[in-house]
């Protein structure tokens, strides 16, 4: 079947702009994690969403950051007021269930000039 | 402060060797852990998880766990070119659904 698939795979954007990025995981998968990674770095934690309320979101960095699942499938990660050290490859997980493992999507590469 | 801890590397190991990857981690109540492949400019792939102490084997692929020790290891058999990538070590968090992840280790393996 389908993985997970993310939107756009790259965007480029004025520091100060409102991005929003999208994820639409496994059919199926209960859970749902976004991670950014840097270069150099693993992943780091986000938010995760089990069904349509986010079971964890002590990840994100701030209050310009926001995700939603409304409909527990597709997620919406959201930046406001993009700054330059938001630049990164923003990952999106699912699993079956919050014990499963994680499937990964291609990524969507941020970059904030 | 849990945190997933990997040698960096790089690691440079000769086709058909054994190649052997490490991982500590700190939150003593971690339950499962997982091995990820990354190649360059790709996203992680699931290669091995395991949750109970001992060995589990997939192919060319064995993960050890020692929990005792807290310590997570992933080696790869009869190592091919075609492996080397940047391996991230990964545990759950003992009361929710995140995984930690550490910052991997770069495998290089020559022909």
């Amino acid at each position: 079947g389908a993985g997970v698939s993310q939107t756009p795979s790259n965007k480029v954007t004025e520091k100060g702009k409102y991005v929003e990025l999208r994820c639409d995981p496994i059919s199926g998968h209960t859970a749902l994690y976004w991670y950014r990674q840097s270069l150099g770095q693993g992943p780091e934690f986000l938010i995760y969403f089990q069904g349509t309320g986010a079971a964890d979101d002590s990840g994100l960095p701030n209050d310009r950051f926001f995700a939603v699942r409304p409909e527990g499938s597709v997620s919406t990660l959201k930046i406001q007021r993009t700054e330059r050290g938001d630049s990164a490859v923003y990952l999106c997980a699912s699993s079956l269930w919050w014990n499963s493992p994680l499937h990964f999507g291609n990524g969507t590469r941020l970059t904030v000039t | 402060q849990k945190e997933v801890e990997q040698n960096s590397g790089p690691l440079s190991v000769p086709e058909g060797a054994i190649a052997s990857l490490n991982c500590t981690y700190s939150d003593r109540g971690s339950q499962s852990f997982f091995w990820y492949r990354q190649y360059s400019g790709k996203s992680p792939e699931l290669i091995m998880f395991i949750y109970s102490n001992g060995d589990k084997e997939d192919g060319r692929f064995t993960a050890q766990l020692n929990k005792a020790s807290q310590y997570v290891s992933l080696l790869i058999r009869d190592s091919q070119p075609s492996d080397s990538a940047t391996y991230l070590c990964a545990a759950r968090g003992s009361t929710l659904g995140r995984l930690y992840f550490g910052r991997g280790t770069q495998l290089t393996v020559w022909p």
